[in-house]
């Protein structure tokens, strides 16, 4: 069975900070592996995904995440946080032939100006 | 290029009484799938479908039926809503297996 466990319910972080946003999977085949965003009263949009070409994955709006199998990690970081990015963010594990994708619980990011 | 619309986007129901809510895409995919999303739940599987004409039970189908009779379409229905199904919904859909998924803008329902 999959699962996907999203590290704090809410983090806040300065404008120009660093972000992280945790993301532990459990799966016992390889992983794909998504981080999506949902804005205020949206549906959610893909940030970035891991389909095991590369382990480090580069997204959209400067996102990217790296795949650490050792420690079934798929962090999500941003060099330096933006008022736009205050957003809530799911992380998310599809595996072949499930046909389906398991959500984390999600992390709301505030920007602090 | 719409994408996925979902219709209503909002809907009250009384407890006891029906609805279907409609899941469109314009993007020929095979995949379609159901999920509610509750404060602190992230969002759940209720049901998805991997072609015309087929269904299958996520995580939480209980209370709910779905149909495909269409590729482009993907119903969800309450034949009793209860308050516990106050939720939003969302639909979704991906071209394949592990593919992004795009979704709609969701349905909120409020059941009283």
């Amino acid at each position: 069975a999959q699962s996907v466990t999203q590290l704090g319910s809410h983090v806040s972080v300065s404008e120009g900070a660093l972000v992280l946003l945790r993301c532990n999977y459990s799966s016992s085949v390889p992983p794909y592996l998504f981080w999506y965003v949902q804005y205020p009263n949206q549906g959610l949009q893909l940030l970035l995904k891991y389909t095991s070409a590369a382990t480090l994955v580069k997204g959209i709006n400067g996102f990217e995440a790296e795949f650490k199998k050792s420690e079934t990690s798929f962090h999500l970081t941003k060099p330096s946080a933006h008022m736009s990015d205050a957003a809530e963010y799911f992380c998310a594990v599809s595996t072949s032939g499930t046909y389906k994708y398991i959500f984390g619980t999600g992390t709301r990011l505030k920007v602090l100006a | 290029n719409a994408g996925v619309t979902q219709t209503p986007k909002f809907r009250v129901l009384k407890t006891g009484q029906s609805m279907t809510l409609l899941c469109a895409q314009d993007m020929n995919h095979e995949y379609m799938y159901w999920y509610r999303q509750d404060p602190g739940m992230g969002l759940r599987l209720i049901h998805y479908s991997v072609g015309e004409g087929t269904t299958a039970k996520g995580e939480v189908p209980d209370g709910y039926n779905v149909s495909r009779l269409k590729k482009q379409n993907f119903l969800l229905g309450l034949e009793s809503a209860a308050p516990s199904q106050t939720s939003v919904y969302f639909c979704a859909s991906s071209l394949r297996d592990r593919a992004e998924a795009f979704f709609g803008q969701g349905t909120r329902l409020t059941v009283v």
